[in-house]
């Protein structure tokens, strides 16, 4: 696709649920990010891709937060058991590789409130 | 980690007046990007600098990496101008930190 997409651009669930949320990347782009940004706060690193691996998974808040990547292309984050305070936005985040020199493009976000 | 602020953290400006939007970071970083946030969240590239100057219209940066700063330039403000403006740097290769931005508020 031209850009980066993320479904749903919404989602409302009740405390305890599972959630999961899409990234789909620009084509062609190898390296992929999850972002959650809280109101009034710039947006805070989950984890990055190279690939179907995760390359760095240390901003991912506790073991309820997963994601995978399994062909390299569509990214899925999931959120076991929700809880209020996982309420935010969260951004995805494509480039042509990993590592310096390359520019991040971001998707519109899934806005996330767990009631 | 790496600091990286912004400043200021609130901007008022009328309608056809420049501004300068700062950005420190505490240590090296191999990348630095600007972004506006419109109202829907959307964050849009305004530059990749990771040192230089670059220009784009009304609109211009000048990243001077030995000093861990970055500045972002808006001449003749318009209101379309408004939102959030972040700074985010890429720090050991793989992670981008962000300030946690300034918003710009353009009057007509």
């Amino acid at each position: 696709g031209a850009g980066v997409s993320q479904t749903p651009s919404n989602k409302v669930t009740e405390k305890g649920k599972y959630v999961e949320l899409r990234c789909d990347p620009i084509s062609g782009h190898t390296a992929l990010y999850w972002y959650r940004q809280s109101l009034g706060q710039g947006p805070e690193f989950l984890i990055y891709f190279q690939g179907t691996g995760a390359a760095d998974d240390s901003g991912l808040p506790n073991d309820r937060f997963f994601a995978v990547r399994p062909e390299g292309s569509v990214s899925t984050l999931k959120i076991q058991r929700t809880e209020r305070g996982d309420s935010a936005v969260y951004l995805c985040a494509s480039s042509f590789s990993s590592g310096g020199g390359n520019e991040q493009f971001f998707g519109p976000g899934t806005r996330l409130t767990v009631l | 980690g790496i600091q990286v602020e912004q400043s200021p953290p609130d901007l008022i400006l009328q309608e056809g007046a420049n501004s300068t939007l700062r950005c420190n970071f505490s240590d090296s970083v191999n990348n630095l990007q600007w972004f506006h946030q419109n109202p829907w969240g959307q964050l849009i590239n305004l530059f990749y600098i990771p040192s230089g100057t670059k220009q784009n219209g009304r609109l211009s940066a000048t990243t001077v990496a030995t000093e861990r700063y970055s500045l972002l330039y808006i001449s003749s403000s318009q209101t379309t101008d408004s939102g959030v403006y972040f700074c985010a740097v890429l720090y050991n290769f793989n992670k981008f930190y962000f300030g946690s931005g300034t918003k710009l508020n353009v009057k007509p």
